[in-house]
C-alpha cells in the first residue's frame, strides 16, 4: 500500500510569513494527525481528525495555526504568521481508526523560520 | 493527557550487545501503549501496539513487554546491530484515545 505522503520536505521562511503543509493519508484511514516535533522533545499533537471532523485541537495555537481535512481525505496545515519558535518538524500520520491502531507517518516537513 | 517518560535519554552500545529501554506512564486511564522506531531522515515506523497487562510482543530481535498495573513497558533489543541505531519513541494512549509521546531514547550502536 502507498504510504502517507507529505509535502514539502523542507521549507525555510522568514518570521511573519505564511506557510502551508499538505498531507495525503493512507487510503481508508479515517484518523489523521498533525504533530509538531521540536528538537529534543517528543512529537506534540496539534490536531486530530476523524474523517473530516476535528476530535482534538486543544494544543493547536489557533491564533496562527489552522488545519482542514476536506472530504475526509487530504489535509492541509497552515501557519500565518510564522514565529521563530515554529521551527520544527511537522509530521502527518494516519491510522485506520481511533482505537489501538498503529500510526503510519509521512516523512515530515522540516520548517525553519528565520 | 498521559505523562509518558522514557529512559535513558540516550544510549551507546557496541555491536552485538543486548540492551533495553524503559517507558513509564500513569496506570490509571490507560488504553494502549505504542513503540515506534525513528531513523534519521526517515519516518517513524510502528514496532508494537499493546493493550493488555502482561502483553509480550516480538519482532525479530526486538521485543517489548507491558505492565499496565505498575505503568511501565520495556523494549529489548537482542544482539544490537548498527542498523538498529535510531530514536525509539514510546506513546501512551489514554482512555479517551489521546496519544502522548515520550521524548524518545536515542540508541547508537557502534560497529
Amino acid at each position: 500500500e502507498a504510504g502517507v505522503a507529505q509535502s514539502p520536505r523542507y521549507k525555510i521562511i522568514e518570521k511573519r510569513q505564511s506557510v502551508a503543509f499538505w498531507c495525503n493519508p493512507i487510503s481508508g484511514h479515517a484518523t489523521l494527525y498533525w504533530y509538531q516535533q521540536i528538537l529534543g522533545q517528543g512529537p506534540k499533537l496539534l490536531i486530530q481528525f476523524q474523517n473530516n471532523g476535528v476530535v482534538d485541537d486543544s494544543q493547536l495555537p489557533k491564533d496562527r495555526f489552522s488545519a482542514e481535512r476536506l472530504k475526509g481525505v487530504d489535509s492541509t496545515l497552515k501557519i500565518q504568521p510564522a514565529k521563530l519558535e515554529d521551527s520544527a518538524v511537522y509530521l502527518c500520520a494516519s491510522s485506520f481508526n481511533r482505537g489501538p491502531s498503529p500510526l503510519h507517518f509521512g516523512n515530515g516537513t522540516r520548517l525553519t523560520v528565520t | 493527557i498521559l505523562n509518558v517518560e522514557q529512559s535513558p535519554q540516550s544510549l551507546h552500545v557496541q555491536e552485538g550487545d543486548s540492551t533495553n529501554f524503559t517507558c513509564s506512564f500513569p496506570s490509571s486511564n490507560f488504553y494502549a501503549l505504542h513503540w515506534y522506531r525513528w531513523e534519521t531522515a526517515k519516518s517513524p515506523e510502528a514496532l508494537f501496539v499493546m493493550t493488555l497487562n502482561g502483553d509480550e510482543k516480538k519482532k525479530g530481535r526486538i521485543s517489548a513487554t507491558l505492565n499496565t498495573k505498575e505503568g511501565y513497558s520495556y523494549l529489548y533489543i537482542k544482539g544490537s546491530q548498527p542498523e538498529d541505531s535510531a530514536t525509539y519513541l514510546c506513546v501512551g494512549g489514554g482512555s479517551n484515545y489521546k496519544l502522548t509521546f515520550g521524548k524518545g531514547t536515542l540508541l547508537t550502536v557502534n560497529p
